[in-house]
């Protein structure tokens, strides 16, 4: 069963504000939200990720909603290197607990 | 964040020999690695989860005397693909667990591609 929604594909303007957009209404008490994102042919990178508080780092800002059900990822200021899958992953953040990937969000950055 | 590095970054071999893959933490000590596949198009599957000390934990589906996993010690786990057939053609990425403090991020690896001709 997939914990999170994400649309498929999104496009975005170079030097705007990315903001994709996850679903995760399953969400339960002690999992935490994670983004990673894919670049064509490299291994998945880890952006952010937040319990309840909106989070932000020197990639991306993380902002999740009070009911925790969903949240987006911002990219204050898309560049071309930008253009990746996104995952947005649910996860307890103890143990052993594996990353189960969904399908994504396509983002592609228009010079 | 943390590195986590693979290799060989690609690889081809021949149908039904062996080839082994390694997967190394560089700056810090994961008890726990995750092996992954991923064909063309498609979202990552999980493999196995890789415990150092002990026998991996393979996913449903996913055949453990096909792909070896040992996970000798803190830094370093090898998938080894047994009897290699083209359709296991394909990238496999592994990945490390940090823990740091009450963190427990996953880092990932470049990925190995594998071709199998």
């Amino acid at each position: 069963d997939a914990k999170t929604t994400q649309p498929p594909s999104m496009d975005c303007a170079e030097g705007r504000a990315a903001n994709l957009p996850c679903n995760h209404s399953t969400i339960s008490g002690n999992e935490y939200v994670y983004w990673y994102r894919q670049i064509h042919s490299q291994g998945p990178q880890y952006i952010i990720h937040g319990l309840k508080n909106n989070e932000t780092n020197e990639m991306a800002s993380l902002i999740i909603t009070e009911d925790r059900k969903s949240s987006t990822l911002i990219l204050p200021h898309a560049t071309l290197r930008d253009t990746a899958v996104y995952y947005c992953i649910v996860r307890e953040d103890f143990g052993n607990e594996k990353l189960t990937f969904g399908t994504g969000t396509r983002l592609t950055i228009i010079p | 964040g943390a590195v986590v590095s693979q290799h060989p970054s690609w690889v081809i071999c021949k149908s039904g020999t062996s080839v082994k893959i390694e997967c190394r933490s560089l700056d810090f000590q994961a008890t726990t690695m995750f092996w992954y596949r991923q064909f063309p198009k498609q979202s990552l599957m999980l493999m196995a989860t890789s415990n150092e000390g002990s026998k991996a934990t393979y996913e449903q589906g996913v055949e453990k005397d096909k792909f070896l996993i040992n996970h000798a010690s803190l830094t370093l786990s090898t998938l080894t693909v047994t009897s290699a057939h083209p359709e296991d053609s394909s990238f496999y990425i592994c990945s490390a667990r940090e823990r740091r403090g009450t963190g427990n991020t996953i880092y990932f690896g470049e990925g190995s591609w594998l071709t199998v001709v």
